[in-house]
């Protein structure tokens, strides 16, 4: 398609439980980048791929957090064991040079009960 | 590391008037500069962004910025809002030179026309 697609849009975990959410890039665009973006605030950053390498993962909020972008084009982020205060929307973004104007998907809105 | 404030979290408007919203980031070195609207119920979507050269930006829909390196700022202007620019609004910065050119963001702005 012609945008990043993420999937699924909305999750209801309950706590304890793993979770895997899916990111699908624009065609083409080397680097994606997930963000985590908790009810009335701004996105922030989570960590950063360019192709299949992991090049900064310094905003994964602890090791519970994994991500994964194995051929360099869809991209798996993986909560495991969630807690509550991992509730937000997590986003994905990708850009053919990383310098900027990245492209948005809608989110995946992530409840843990 | 840097940082992004927005100093408005919610403006209230009446259709016509002049939006200007604040955008003031820390960092010491060369930036790019964005502003992202998110309008109800859809996806971040890009306004206008500077690299660099003429410090006044235009982008979509009317709105415009300018960047005032002195100041650390970029805010956001639109000279008439219509009913339709009901949306939140993100500051986001990129520290070039970061790993990764990751975007850090500001808190976000909720902006409300009234028709």
């Amino acid at each position: 398609g012609a945008g990043v697609s993420q999937s699924p849009r909305y999750k209801v975990a309950k706590r304890g439980q793993d979770v895997a959410l899916r990111c699908d890039p624009i065609s083409g665009h080397v680097s994606l980048f997930w963000y985590q973006q908790a009810l009335g605030q701004g996105p922030e950053f989570l960590t950063y791929f360019q192709n299949e390498a992991q090049l900064d993962k310094s905003g994964l909020p602890s090791d519970r957090f994994f991500a994964e972008r194995p051929e360099g084009s869809v991209s798996t982020l993986k909560i495991q064991r969630t807690q509550q205060e991992d509730s937000a929307v997590y986003l994905c973004a990708s850009s053919s040079s990383g310098t900027g104007g990245y492209t948005f998907g809608s989110g995946t809105r992530l409840t843990v009960v | 590391a840097q940082s992004v404030s927005q100093h408005n979290h919610h403006v209230i408007l009446s259709e016509a008037a002049s939006l200007e919203l604040g955008c003031n980031y820390s960092y010491g070195g060369t930036v790019n500069l964005f502003w992202y609207v998110q309008y109800p119920g859809q996806h971040l979507q890009l306004l206008l962004k500077y690299f660099s050269g003429d410090p006044l930006v235009k982008g979509i829909k009317g709105f415009e910025a300018e960047f005032i390196k002195s100041k650390f700022s970029f805010n956001l202007r639109k000279p008439s809002v219509q009913w339709s620019d009901t949306a939140e609004y993100f500051c986001a910065v990129n520290a070039l030179g970061n790993a990764g050119n990751m975007l850090t963001f500001g808190g976000g702005t909720r902006l409300m026309v009234k028709p």
